[in-house]
């Protein structure tokens, strides 16, 4: 059974800029969520798939933004990076309203 | 606001004590409870889980308490050991809802 993978590790932005991270989901699991965790916090749940369609959103703007593809992987986009943008980004799959199984992360830094 | 947090930021134990890793919340509405394991470099890692119609559930040298009348939660490690250490998060969802709120999270050092 394959684990959550996500795609880089780490990044390097400059302000302004976009960026793409990449997550696929666990054998076998249909939604994906999407989590920023600041150093020294907790993680802060962005937003849910689930079928290829937000699921639930949390209290972030909108240049964040994602996707799901047929096959549950899924996509972290987010415009216009703002240096408290650098974080870990954590995606985590599961089957609906079951708990999340997390991946590594990857570790953004915008300068 | 409602929030999940924690009382300890950090927690100092001996190898072989028990450790026990404390968390409130305000929303008398969440009705589940998760603890998380996170080791450096990692993303966090299910240890147990517990619904708000339960007050005692135990794992393999874990043990979460839930007390619904004082909105507190805790995470009870038998024998810890320094592969224990970690930071520890608990995290509620309130009912109807798929968003989990995590705590900001407790650190245990386990000294050998």
């Amino acid at each position: 059974e394959t684990g959550v993978t996500q795609s880089p590790t780490h990044l390097i932005k400059t302000r302004g800029q976009q960026v793409t991270l990449r997550c696929s989901s666990q054998s076998g699991h249909n939604t994906v969520s999407w989590y920023q965790q600041a150093l020294g916090q907790g993680p802060q749940f962005i937003f849910q798939y689930y079928r290829e369609e937000e699921n639930g959103r949390g209290n972030f703007p909108p240049r964040f933004s994602g996707l799901q593809f047929p096959n549950y992987s899924s996509e972290l986009n987010v415009n216009a990076l703002e240096l408290d943008d650098s974080a870990l980004y954590l995606c985590a799959s599961s089957l609906l309203d079951s708990r999340d199984t997390f991946g590594s992360g990857t570790r953004l830094t915008v300068v | 606001g409602e929030s999940v947090g924690l009382h300890l930021p950090t927690l100092s134990v001996q190898e072989g004590d028990n450790s026990i890793i404390n968390c409130a919340y305000s929303n008398s509405a969440s009705d589940y409870f998760i603890w998380y394991k996170q080791e450096s470099g990692k993303g966090p890692q299910f240890i147990i889980d517990i619904r708000s119609n339960m007050d005692k559930r135990q794992g393999q040298r874990v043990t979460v308490l839930l007390n619904k009348t004082v909105k507190h939660l805790s995470l009870q490690i038998a024998a810890t050991q320094p592969g224990d250490s970690a930071v520890y998060f608990c995290a509620e969802r309130r009912g109807g809802s798929y968003i989990p709120t995590f705590g900001r999270g407790t650190s245990l050092i386990v000294h050998p």
